[in-house]
């Protein structure tokens, strides 16, 4: 059962770079989230899409964007990145966007911006 | 707009002994809450979550959690706790009921002493 896979696990990146982290899963939910968690501060939801095709700001938008080509994936792109960005990212997916659902989570990426 | 609030960042519970982490929820309408935890490492695992009904609501591991609308709580109970509860708690609310994403509190860490 692989459930949420998220890569890269852990990455080391200059700033000003490129940088998309991936996400994939297999259980044909239709909604999908990224959140990146930080020390004290919980998790903030970054972006968030309720279906294929379609996505959504959620509370910390700023300096990355997502796109929705498929159910499966749902990468998380940063143009140009910069320390604050610093943190490790989740990604999770829930089987509607209708609220009642059990959000299931990846493992996490940790991204070092220098 | 909908928020969470976790007023204890830290807590050191003795093993066996009962463990209650608060929450405080803003919400206009019924709000849909849920208790998440995460172990060091670790993606977030659902505990337990409230919709509608029986406002005392039994999860996994022994948790349970209790709704009050009178005083905007669904603190997280255990009756006796185990080392291996150790980790970080989250409680969380959906960001609306027409359906994206769920707004979490900061955590609370739990630590368990011998």
């Amino acid at each position: 059962i692989a459930g949420i896979t998220q890569a890269p696990t852990s990455q080391i990146l200059a700033a000003g770079r490129r940088m998309t982290l991936r996400c994939t899963q297999d259980m044909r939910h239709n909604a999908m989230y990224w959140y990146r968690q930080d020390l004290g501060l919980g998790l903030r939801l970054i972006h968030y899409s309720n279906t294929a095709g379609t996505t959504g700001k959620g509370e910390v938008p700023d300096g990355y964007s997502v796109s929705r080509a498929n159910t499966d994936d749902f990468p998380l792109t940063l143009a140009s990145a910069v320390p604050s960005q610093t943190s490790v990212y989740f990604c999770a997916s829930s089987e509607t966007s209708g609220g009642t659902g059990e959000l299931f989570f990846g493992e996490g990426s940790r991204l070092t911006v220098l | 707009a909908q928020s969470v609030t976790q007023p204890d960042i830290h807590i050191t519970v003795s093993e066996g002994a009962s463990l209650e982490l608060r929450c405080n929820y803003s919400y206009g309408a019924t709000p849909y809450l849920f208790w998440y935890v995460q172990s060091p490492g670790q993606g977030l695992q659902l505990l337990l979550k409230y919709f509608s009904g029986d406002t005392l609501v039994q999860g996994i591991k022994g948790f349970e959690a209790e709704f009050k609308r009178s005083q905007s709580s669904f603190n997280l109970r255990k009756p006796s706790v185990h080392w291996s509860d150790a980790a970080e708690y989250f409680c969380a609310v959906v960001q609306n009921q027409a359906g994206t994403a769920l707004i979490f509190g900061k955590g609370t860490t739990l630590s368990v002493s011998s």
